[in-house]
């Protein structure tokens, strides 16, 4: 149990695109969804949680406005990287919890490498 | 605010020695603390996790760790190390329903 996909697990986009990554509770009900970032060789940020039919809530530094995130269900969350540039070539890894016996642990996605030319 | 430290970047240990990876956290309120590997290019995989109660704490893959409240350390522990633990370790300490500060990483390494 408790098993999260991420989708896609590579992606290439062009600098100026925008790109779409998705993050699924397979078998149980995440009330709150974690997304990271992840740069070569260091330790995972967090970027935003997120709750379902809530916006989310964005840690300081990062831009709501281009990680725009959506949780409508209680097994989808999404984050969009809009007008992506190299510089958000990353590392991206969405978490869950809410799985029941089991309130303060995260399952995470097995993440997304994006990378923008 | 919480926070972790963790000592030691990278740790080499030969096969079959006893591995220890060390962890420190800063915490406000009281800790909830967390060991996860990371192999390449792969998502994070709980080791093992202290929440309330005995505070020896048993994981997968013959792994465990000690939480200290006196010296604020969740250093983990595996008696003979494998081949195949090589891989990256974080030690990560919750924010209640913020998500994870993680620490930096330690990147063990084993030695035939």
């Amino acid at each position: 149990g408790a098993v999260v996909s991420q989708h896609p697990s590579r992606v290439i986009c062009k600098s100026g695109t925008s790109v779409k990554i998705e993050c699924r509770s397979l078998d149980f009900q995440a009330t709150t969804m974690f997304w990271y970032r992840q740069f070569p060789k260091q330790s995972l940020m967090l970027m935003a949680t997120s709750n379902e039919g809530s916006k989310a809530t964005y840690e300081q530094g990062v831009e709501k406005d281009k990680f725009l995130i959506n949780h409508a269900s209680l097994t989808l969350s999404t984050l969009t990287v809009t007008s992506a540039h190299p510089e958000d070539s990353s590392f991206y890894i969405c978490s869950a919890s809410g799985l029941a016996g089991a309130p303060y642990e995260q399952y995470f996605g097995p993440g997304t490498r994006l990378t923008v030319t | 605010a919480q926070s972790v430290t963790q000592l030691g970047s990278h740790v080499s240990v030969s096969e079959g020695a006893l591995v220890l990876l060390r962890c420190n956290y800063s915490s406000s309120v009281p800790p909830y603390l967390f060991w996860y590997v990371q192999y390449p290019n792969q998502g994070l995989q709980l080791l093992l996790k202290y929440t309330t109660g005995a505070t020896l704490v048993k994981g997968i893959n013959g792994f465990e760790a000690e939480f200290k409240k006196s010296e604020t350390s969740f250093h983990l522990t595996k008696p003979s190390a494998h081949m195949s633990d090589a891989a990256e370790y974080f030690c990560a300490v919750i924010r209640g329903a913020d998500g994870l500060t993680f620490g930096k990483g330690t990147h063990l390494i084993i030695q035939p």
